[in-house]
Order: structure tokens, then sequence, then C-alpha cells
């Protein structure tokens, strides 16, 4: 069990360019998280898988943002035409089937700066 | 939808001292709450859970927390800090039956001088 790990660790890009990041999670956990955190202010969610499915998208996801877990393994998380207020610390986490009590694994972020 | 409020953005103690963070969610029904903490550098890591049972929970290094359902509140306490305890701390809710994501407050920051 290595936790959850994140690439890269630090994206610089210029205004309007399109980046991907990466998500791999813990082995055996099939639910899969993505946050966005700003200085400041606590991990806001985005989005989460369970296996492949998408379930669940939160409003700050614009149609910019796209997130995809194509063999229920990693994700990618895709913003198109990068903007400076997407810069933030994106969060990945993991966690088990969901039962009561199930806690969430975070990775050591990517921190997407936009010039 | 839930939220989460904590009170203290920034708490500055000297070792030794208590500790006491305060988290309010806002949900009606059963809910899951968690204090995760996250050291300069370091990534988030659980520091303690509530689910059901015994309303005061204890976690790692320490930390405890008690739930108090009539006031929708989860404060974290340490009896006495160290300057390790220097991070800042996030309390989140979930809904307990959905299994919907964690919600975090924005958390508090913690600086302990020695």
């Amino acid at each position: 069990d290595t936790g959850v790990s994140q690439n890269p660790r630090h994206k610089i890009t210029k205004r309007g360019q399109n980046v991907t990041f990466r998500c791999d999670p813990i082995s055996e956990h099939n639910r899969l998280y993505w946050y966005r955190q700003t200085l400041g202010q606590g991990p806001e969610f985005l989005t989460y898988f369970q296996n492949e499915a998408q379930l669940e998208k939160s409003r700050l996801l614009s149609d910019r943002f796209s997130a995809e877990r194509p063999k229920g393994s990693f994700s990618t998380l895709e913003i198109q035409r990068t903007e400076q207020g997407d810069s933030a610390m994106y969060l990945c986490a993991s966690s088990r089937e969901f039962q009561i009590g199930t806690e969430a694994f975070f990775g050591q972020g990517t921190r997407l700066t936009v010039v | 939808a839930q939220s989460v409020s904590q009170h203290n953005h920034h708490v500055i103690l000297s070792e030794a001292a208590s500790l006491e963070l305060g988290c309010n969610y806002s949900y009606g029904g059963t809910v899951n709450l968690f204090w995760y903490v996250q050291y300069p550098g370091q990534h988030l890591q659980l520091l303690l859970k509530y689910f059901s049972g015994d309303p005061l929970v204890k976690g790692i290094k320490g930390f405890e927390a008690e739930f108090i359902k009539s006031k929708f509140s989860f404060n974290l306490r340490k009896p006495s800090v160290q300057w390790s305890d220097t991070a800042e701390y996030f309390c989140a809710v979930n809904a307990q039956q959905a299994g919907t994501a964690l919600i975090f407050g924005k958390g508090t920051t913690l600086s302990v001088s020695s």
C-alpha cells in the first residue's frame, strides 16, 4: 500500500492552455474523489467516482473541467482553456466501498499555477 | 445541502496549553464526522472520526473530539499541545446513509510556540 499518488506534483501553465492531472488511488479502493483547495480554504469537492462511474459532480466543476476513470483504477482530471482562477491545489482521495464511517485517504496534491 | 463551519481561523498557543477547535455542521440527517490534519508540506491525514456509539472519540497523538448532536457540533480537543502539533486542522462531514463525498470546513491553522 503506497497510498494515493498524484502526478505531477506541480504544474505551471499559460492561460488558455489545457492541463491534465493523474491520480492513482490505493489499489483496493473503488471510490475516487477530486477536490480543489485554494489558500485559506478547505478542500472543495469537485467530483467522485465509484469504479468507472462518475456519480456526482459539484457545481464548481465547470464545462472546462472533465474527469475520467476509464477502467476503474487511475483517474485523470483535465482542465481546458485554463484561467488564472484555476490556480489551486488539486487533491485526489480514495476510499473503500462505502460503509458507515469509511474514511478517505488523500494524495499529496497537484499544485497548478496559471500565469 | 451539508456545510461545515470552523469558528477559529488561526489559533496561537504555547506548548502545554490546552486546545479546543470548534466545528459545527449543517445537515438534518445522520452524519459521519471527521477531523483531518495537514502538517506543513504533507498530505491530509485522518486524526479521528465519529459515526456511532460513544460521542467522545479518541484519535491519534492524544486528540479527542466530542459529538454533541443537539448542538450539531464536533469540537476537537487536546489537553496539552506540542510544537509538533503546528498544522492546519479540517473538520469534515458526510451523510451517513447516502455515502456522499466529504464536505470540509475552511480549516483552522494552529501555531504552537515552544
